[in-house]
């Protein structure tokens, strides 16, 4: 168990439809971090927030946002839903005292229908 | 980011030692060499990290060549459980304060032969 929690765990949704996933971090960690698996593409970077502010964006879609509160929760907004969306999504957290690493949680699986 | 090339496949019997190659010929001074793994049906979990020297910890042993253009990640002793794709990833330390976005590649996927 990494520390890091993500709901839900599965998501099955229609296209054009709007969902929100959940992260929660690391007792402790300031930054979060998106990623997305599929299939064809691999695990690919989206975002990543520190202490509640925007830090790197890399290849996220307009459709999607994300934002952290101040309790260090973050959420992935995902909107007009298209079946190449269907992926796992990661979070993942870390500590910017630690070596760098990043512990990633369960991950959420979207399927669009 | 700098770029990192595995074999895509590896298989070693259980109880055996593994050794899991990354090439890493334009890393920078300043990269870090990283590597997770990723279960079936888990999120990416770390496993090491280092600079210039060897390293070891209680999951794995990291070989990094004296030119730093290579590395090897060494599992002492090869269980079922670490059947998993593994990655090695390059990290610049002096990114900017915050940004420190892992880029995976394919890895290598690790199979254990009872």
């Amino acid at each position: 168990d990494s520390g890091v929690t993500q709901t839900p765990k599965h998501l099955i949704t229609a296209t054009g439809q709007r969902v929100t996933l959940r992260c929660s971090p690391r007792s402790g960690d300031l930054s979060v971090y998106w990623y997305q698996q599929s299939l064809d593409q691999g695990l690919q970077f989206l975002i990543q927030y520190y202490n509640g502010e925007e830090r790197a964006k890399g290849n996220i879609l307009e459709r999607f946002s994300a934002q952290q509160f101040p309790d260090l929760h973050s959420e992935l907004n995902l909107s007009s839903l298209e079946l190449g969306d269907s992926a796992l999504y990661f979070c993942a957290s870390s500590d910017p005292g630690g070596g760098g690493e990043q512990y990633f949680g369960p991950g959420t699986r979207l399927t669009v229908t | 980011d700098a770029k990192t090339t595995q074999p895509n496949s590896m298989e070693s019997n259980e109880e055996e030692p593994v050794h899991l190659p990354c090439n890493h010929s334009t890393i920078s001074g300043t990269d870090y060499i990283h590597w997770y793994r990723q279960l079936p049906s888990q999120g990416p979990e770390y496993v090491i990290h280092g600079l210039t020297s060897n390293v070891n910890n209680r999951m794995a042993s990291l070989a990094i060549a004296e030119d730093r253009k290579s590395s090897t990640l060494i599992l002492h002793r090869a269980t079922l459980r670490d059947a998993a794709v593994y990655y090695c990833i390059l990290r610049d330390i002096e990114g900017d304060f915050g940004n420190e976005k892992l880029t995976f590649g394919t890895g290598t996927r690790l199979t254990i032969i009872p």
